[in-house]
């Protein structure tokens, strides 16, 4: 079975354009989580969707964006990229939204501005 | 505010011996779930081990044990006989109702 795939792995933007992330969950998941992770520091939250309605958001600013789609895929957009967006983005899925279910995480879009 | 809290940046241990990693939590949910998982340079998170708040038995998976002390709220994951290949990020994580969050991590180095 495949797991959770994420696509690009790397990706090279400049300030102020926008980048959307892609991501597939494991097949029969219906949760799908972003996180951002800076350098040094654990993973934080940015959304989490369920049955392609939002059902989290972390604090992020309204730059970032994400949606679901039937199939259950997901992508994350983020608008006017700073230095600061600069990260590994994990997309992470479980089989429910809540409850103490874990995630299985995918390898990560590893996200350069410049 | 920080609900998960590793408050060893770094540690060392010597291949075969054993290591435990801390983790405290804050939570006022009855519910929650505690995982451990470990971060390699290639940057995949992989789960380790799975304690639920209402688990009477610490959790055991393999060389990995979580040390689970609900009123301290404390769970410390425990790996036996250290590998060359445990070196890496290691971060304790509690998922609540929407989301997961993380501590800081613990760099654990295996010295041979």
């Amino acid at each position: 079975d495949a797991g959770v795939t994420q696509s690009p792995t790397h990706l090279i933007k400049t300030r102020g354009q926008q980048v959307t992330l892609r991501c597939s969950p494991i097949s029969g998941h219906k949760s799908v989580s972003w996180y951002q992770q800076v350098l040094g520091q654990g993973p934080q939250f940015i959304f989490q969707y369920y049955e392609k309605e939002e059902r989290g958001r972390g604090n992020f600013p309204d730059r970032f964006s994400a949606r679901q789609f039937p199939n259950y895929s997901s992508e994350l957009n983020v608008n006017a990229l700073l230095l600061g967006d600069s990260a590994l983005y994990l997309c992470a899925s479980s089989l429910l939204r809540g409850g103490v279910y874990g995630y299985t995480f995918g390898s990560g879009t590893r996200l350069t501005v410049v | 505010a920080q609900k998960i809290t590793q408050t060893q940046p770094g540690m060392f241990v010597q291949e075969k011996e054993a290591v435990t990693l801390d983790c405290t939590y804050d939570t006022s949910d009855p519910s929650y779930g505690l995982f451990w998982y470990k971060q390699p340079s290639s940057g995949e998170m992989i789960f380790l081990i799975y304690q639920g708040s209402y688990d009477q038995q610490n959790a055991t998976e393999g060389r990995y044990s979580l040390n689970f002390q609900k009123a301290r709220k404390s769970a410390n994951l425990v790996i036996s006989a250290s590998q060359l290949g445990d070196s890496a990020m290691y971060f304790c994580a509690m998922r609540e109702e929407n989301d997961m969050r993380f501590g800081a991590g613990t760099r654990l180095t295996v010295k041979p």
